[in-house]
């Protein structure tokens, strides 16, 4: 069955640095999204991305956040100057189309210290 | 904006028992989708269900259920026979159909979640 992969499963990193977090979604999926989960707390939408830009994003994702599908089959999400509030799970989902549900990657874990 | 409340921070029952997680929510949409989620330790997000608004009849998936009321805003998953293996948190989500691009490039709104466990 296809999935979402994302990679690094954990990345560590110091305060004020960039990370960039991948993700393959599902290939012929055309909506993709990222979500962050700090621990202990609810899931929380960041941004949508469809027809290779964005077309929502929350009061989070802030101009330290970035997303971009450099070819057809990598979504990225880069903090530019990461924050120690920063530190949570990260996770990448691509839905089909309307209606259809979201397939989520297994997270990204970023440690800020 | 829309809001998803679940009220249960914790349950836990005995296996084979059934147990019904509550859901409410808020919103001026009128066309939207529901879903639960299960997030067992590793942190997977796995759908459990999904119900389209504009249907009456609720959804059931095996061992799984769904009671919508569309007018109260409110929307219970009951899990029957549970097992040992359903222990884990589950969150309830809201996602609104955008009229941008035909709709679905909303993400989905999450309530606070509720830990579910089962005991032996």
């Amino acid at each position: 069955e296809p999935e979402v992969t994302q990679t690094p499963s954990h990345q560590v990193t110091q305060m004020g640095q960039e990370v960039i977090l991948r993700c393959v979604p599902i290939s012929n999926h055309l909506y993709f999204y990222w979500y962050r989960q700090i621990l202990g707390q609810k899931v929380e939408f960041l941004v949508s991305f469809y027809n290779n830009e964005i077309s929502e994003k929350s009061e989070i994702f802030d101009d330290q956040f970035s997303v971009e599908r450099p070819d057809g089959s990598n979504f990225t999400l880069k903090i530019r100057s990461t924050k120690l509030e920063d530190s949570a799970m990260y996770f990448c989902a691509s839905r089909f189309s309307t209606g259809t549900e979201e397939y989520f990657g297994p997270g990204t874990r970023l440690t800020v210290l | 904006a829309q809001t998803v409340t679940q009220s249960q921070p914790e349950m836990s029952v005995q296996e084979a028992e059934t147990v019904t997680l509550s859901c409410t929510y808020d919103t001026s949409e009128s066309n939207y989708y529901l879903f639960w989620y299960k997030q067992p330790p590793s942190r997977q997000m796995i759908l459990v269900i999904r119900q389209e608004a504009y249907k009456q009849q609720n959804a059931t998936e095996n061992r799984f259920s769904v009671n919508f009321q569309k007018a109260a805003k409110s929307f219970s998953l009951k899990i029957s026979d549970s097992q040992l293996g359903d222990t884990a948190m589950y969150f309830c989500a809201f996602m609104k159909l955008s009229h941008y691009s035909g709709g679905g490039a909303d993400g989905l709104t999450f309530g606070k979640g509720t830990h579910l466990i089962i005991q032996p």
